[in-house]
Parts: structure tokens; sequence; C-alpha cells
């Protein structure tokens, strides 16, 4: 398997400017996280989803974030307007129900660093 | 919500021990989960802990104390390529059985 996909690894735009991640998650997982990783608060969960609907987005910062999961194999996380704040490393990662114990691991993609100037 | 603590950073010599400690504070404990990341990686997954004790795994081997809110990550043989950010992260029945709280890392430095 190839792993969490996401794209683009690197992104860098100007403020007021709408931004557009992606992520394929590990086929036959049927959960999505969203995280984000700074210096300052490490690493944050904003939002997942289970089968495809979000089941908590309770650390997605403001209105500016939205994110989707129109399929199975693909999820979207956009910003608009972007700010420098959102300055940050952007994780998805994936994971499933294990066939024994309890441990759920979760997968990261590679990330996608987002600077915003 | 949840508290996790861990310190910033260690350092530590080429074919040494370390442990690097975690201390929690959450309602609905349901797990406590380590990861390592490498400057410019993705965060991988190295062990899981759910009841006390001492669960090993080559090299690395994590230790649960739930009365006490309390992990510890021991680190066995060090390599360089050892160094990397240790993340702690606990799960909370109450907030989701998927959802983890990760902890905000401790660097690890291995000199030789």
């Amino acid at each position: 398997d190839a792993g969490v996909i996401q794209s683009p690894r690197h992104e860098v735009t100007e403020m007021g400017q709408e931004v557009t991640l992606r992520c394929k998650p590990i086929s036959g997982h049927d959960y999505l996280f969203w995280y984000r990783q700074t210096m300052m608060r490490g690493l944050e969960l904003l939002i997942y989803f289970n089968n495809n609907v979000p089941i908590d987005d309770s650390g997605m910062p403001e209105d500016r974030f939205s994110a989707k999961m129109p399929n199975a194999s693909f999820s979207t996380l956009k910003i608009q307007p972007s700010e420098p704040r959102d300055s940050a490393v952007y994780f998805c990662a994936s994971s499933s129900p294990p066939e024994r114990g309890l441990a759920y691991e979760q997968y990261f993609g590679p990330g996608t660093r987002l600077t915003v100037t | 919500g949840q508290n996790i603590d861990q310190p910033t950073e260690m350092t530590a010599t080429e074919g040494a021990i370390v442990q690097i400690n975690c201390t929690y504070q959450t309602s609905g404990f349901n797990g406590l989960f380590w990861y390592q990341q490498h400057a410019g990686e993705a965060p991988t997954f190295l062990s899981y802990n759910v009841l006390d004790g001492l669960e090993e795994k080559g090299r690395f081997s994590s230790f649960l104390s739930r009365s006490k809110g309390y992990s510890y990550l021991l680190l066995k043989e060090l390599q360089m390529k050892d160094s990397a950010s240790y993340l702690c992260a606990v799960r909370d029945r109450n907030t989701g059985f998927q959802k983890l709280v990760f902890g905000t890392g401790t660097r690890l430095l291995v000199s030789p």
C-alpha cells in the first residue's frame, strides 16, 4: 500500500488567498483525521471523519476552515481566506479498527507545509 | 479536557539508555500512545498501553501507571537514528474512542 497521500507537500500563498489541501487515506481505512502542527501548540486535531461523515470538528479554529470527504478515498481541508497565523504543517491520518486489540493505530501522511505571507 | 506534559528536550549518548516521561490528566482514560517523529517527517506509531505495566518491543519499552497518570518510553542501546521527537498521546472515552490528544513532544538528541 502507498500509505496516506497528501498534496501539495509545500504551499506558499499570500494572505487572503484560498488554500486547499488534499488527502487520500489508506484503502480500507474508515477513519480520517486532519491535524495541524506548530512549534508552539504541537500536534492538534482539527476534525475527523468516520465513513465519510464528520464526527468531531471541535478543533477547527474558525469558520475560515472547512473540511469535506466526498468519498472514501478523498478528503480536502480548505482555508478561505488564509492568514499568516495559519502557517503550519498539516497532517492527514487514517485508521481502521484492528482485527485484534484496541490500539486503533493512526497512520500519518507526509504532511503539507503551509506558509502564508 | 486533557493535560499532557513531557520534557521539551533531552540529550543522550549513543549506546546509552534514556527514559522519556509523560504525565497526563484525563477523566476517562482509555489508552496511551507513543509516536516517533523525525524532523520534517510524519509521526509513526511506536507503542500502545491501556493496562498498567510494561510493554516491550525490541529496543523500545513503554510503561503505564493509570493511578499515577504516568507513562514513560524507555529506549535502550541508543543509536544515532533515534534522534527524533517522541510524542505522547492520550485517548479519552468521553471525547470519542478514535480521538487522540497529543503532548507537545520531547526532542531527543543522541550524540556519538
